[in-house]
C-alpha cells in the first residue's frame, strides 16, 4: 500500500459526458502528479500540482482539466468525453519538487467510454 | 525517438536471470527509478540508482547504470512466476523548475515454469 488513494477504482460512461476522478497523497506529501495509461501511448504525464499550484503541463488535453485543494486533495476533471479516452489514470504524489523526491503511486481508476 | 525506451517483452525460464534493458536521451536527476506493475494494480516502486553509481545491488535486484550510454539496465537473478509483470524505467526530467519522471513504455517480463 503505497498511502494514496484514488476514487472511484472504476468508471464507465458515455461518449459526451464529464467525469471527476479524485486523488489522496500520501500524508505530508505536497506534490500530486497524473498520469494516463492506454495500451497504444504508454504512461503519459498530464499535470503536476505542488501544495495548490500547478507546476508543470504534459500532454494534457484542453477538454481535461485538475486541481490541488488546500487539504491537498486533487482532481481530475474530463469533459465532453470520446472512446478514445478510456484508459488507466494514475495519480502519484511525492514530498516536494526535488529529483529526489520519489514518487508514490495511487491503484489507478479505470475509465470506460462506450 | 522516445526520451526512455524500453523493449515491450521479455520471455524467460523459471530460475533464470531476467535483464531489462532502458535507454535515454538525456537526465540531469540524482536518482533513475525502476518501477513494477502487476496486473490490475498501480505502479510500485521497485529500486533506484543514484546517477553517481554505476551499479547497485538489492537481494535479487542488480541496477546497472551507464551515463555515458545513457543506458540503464534491471537483472533479476531467479526469476520466478511472481515476477511476471510490467516494468518500467524512470528518468526524472526538468521542467520548470519541477522533475517529471519520465517513463517507458514498460516491459512485459513473462516467467514460464
Amino acid at each position: 500500500d503505497s498511502g494514496v488513494t484514488q476514487t472511484p477504482k472504476h468508471l464507465i460512461t458515455a461518449t459526451g459526458q464529464r467525469v471527476t476522478l479524485r486523488c489522496s497523497p500520501r500524508s505530508g506529501d505536497l506534490s500530486v502528479y497524473w498520469y494516463q495509461q492506454s495500451l497504444d501511448q504508454g504512461l503519459q504525464f498530464l499535470i503536476q500540482y505542488y501544495n495548490g499550484e500547478e507546476r508543470a503541463k504534459g500532454n494534457i488535453l484542453e477538454r481535461f482539466s485538475a486541481q490541488q485543494f488546500p487539504d491537498l486533495h486533487s482532481e481530475l476533471n474530463l469533459s465532453s468525453l470520446e472512446l478514445g479516452d478510456s484508459a488507466l489514470y494514475f495519480c502519484a504524489s511525492s514530498s516536494g519538487l526535488a529529483d529526489t523526491d520519489t514518487q508514490y503511486f495511487g491503484p489507478g481508476t479505470r475509465l470506460t467510454v462506450l | 525517438g522516445e526520451d526512455v525506451e524500453q523493449s515491450l517483452f521479455l520471455s524467460v525460464r523459471e530460475g533464470d536471470s531476467s535483464v531489462i534493458n532502458c535507454t535515454y536521451t538525456d537526465s540531469s536527476s540524482t536518482y533513475l527509478y525502476w518501477y513494477k506493475q502487476e496486473p490490475g494494480a498501480g505502479l510500485q516502486l521497485l529500486t533506484y540508482i543514484f546517477s553517481n553509481m554505476d551499479m547497485k545491488q538489492d537481494q535479487r535486484l542488480t541496477v546497472l547504470l551507464n551515463k555515458k550510454d545513457k543506458h540503464l539496465s534491471l537483472r533479476i537473478a531467479d526469476t520466478q512466476t511472481g515476477d511476471s509483470a510490467i516494468y518500467f524505467c524512470a528518468v526524472p526530467l526538468e521542467s520548470g523548475g519541477s522533475y517529471i519522471p519520465t517513463f517507458g513504455r514498460g516491459t512485459s517480463l513473462i516467467v514460464h515454469p
